[in-house]
């Protein structure tokens, strides 16, 4: 079935590089794609967004990418902070309907 | 950006009793409601759609009789685990938005002995 992915399980840092969490999606209609940060515990924050009509978008220290030639996601975040340590899920969307597949998480780890 | 309750945070029950889970969107009305279930280290499996005035809209394997959603107002789903057992620890955790984008709550750890 449709699916989203994740390559890498774990990524580990050294704090104040730069981080870069990849992501596999197959459905081509998805038209909505999300990164989420979930703390241990919690619940998952929203973190940035990208619809399928762009290629990229800036927030504030993340950047998402999006590659829908290869059906490909990735999230970057600058200078990464201990307080960046979380798993992040990409996440897509077909049709606006709020209904959401979740890939299967990459666990960020920041050494300081 | 909008919020999402949840409650409870955390609950512990016998094997054989009933559990409901509360998610209320604070700030805003929403006609939709996901729940999702997640194991430790694994992703968010989407369980139903919580749609206000109707039926819930369940995914596959997902038993409909065993976890009963009610969407009773704009700003309330509640998710009842019907005579839990051990295997239906778990934590979960609903999401709402005032459009198409979503905010999660902040779970509820079910713990069933």
């Amino acid at each position: 079935g449709e699916s989203v992915g994740l390559h890498l399980p774990t990524l580990s840092v050294q704090e104040g590089d730069n981080s870069i969490i990849n992501c596999a999606y197959s459905n081509s209609a998805s038209d909505y794609f999300i990164w989420y940060k979930q703390e241990s515990g919690k619940g998952p924050q929203f973190i940035i967004d990208i619809r399928s009509n762009m290629d990229k978008r800036q927030g504030q220290r993340v950047t998402v990418l999006l590659n829908k030639t290869v059906k490909h996601l990735s999230l970057q975040i600058a200078a990464t902070q201990p307080g960046d340590s979380a798993v992040y899920f990409c996440a897509e969307n077909t049709g606006n309907t709020g209904k959401l597949i979740f890939g299967q998480g990459t666990t960020l780890q920041v050494k300081p | 950006g909008a919020v999402v309750s949840q409650h409870p945070s955390r609950v512990i029950c016998k094997s054989g009793t009933s559990v409901k889970i509360e998610c209320r969107s604070l700030d805003f009305q929403a006609t939709t409601m996901f729940w999702y279930r997640q194991f430790p280290k694994k992703s968010l499996m989407l369980m139903a759609t919580s749609n206000e005035g109707s039926k819930a809209t369940y995914e596959q394997g997902v038993e409909k009789d065993k976890f009963l959603i009610n969407h009773a107002s704009l700003t309330l789903s509640t998710l009842t685990v019907t005579s839990a057992h051990p295997e239906d620890s778990s934590f979960y955790i609903c999401s709402a938005g005032p459009s198409y984008e979503q905010y999660f709550g902040p779970g509820t750890r079910l713990t069933v002995t």
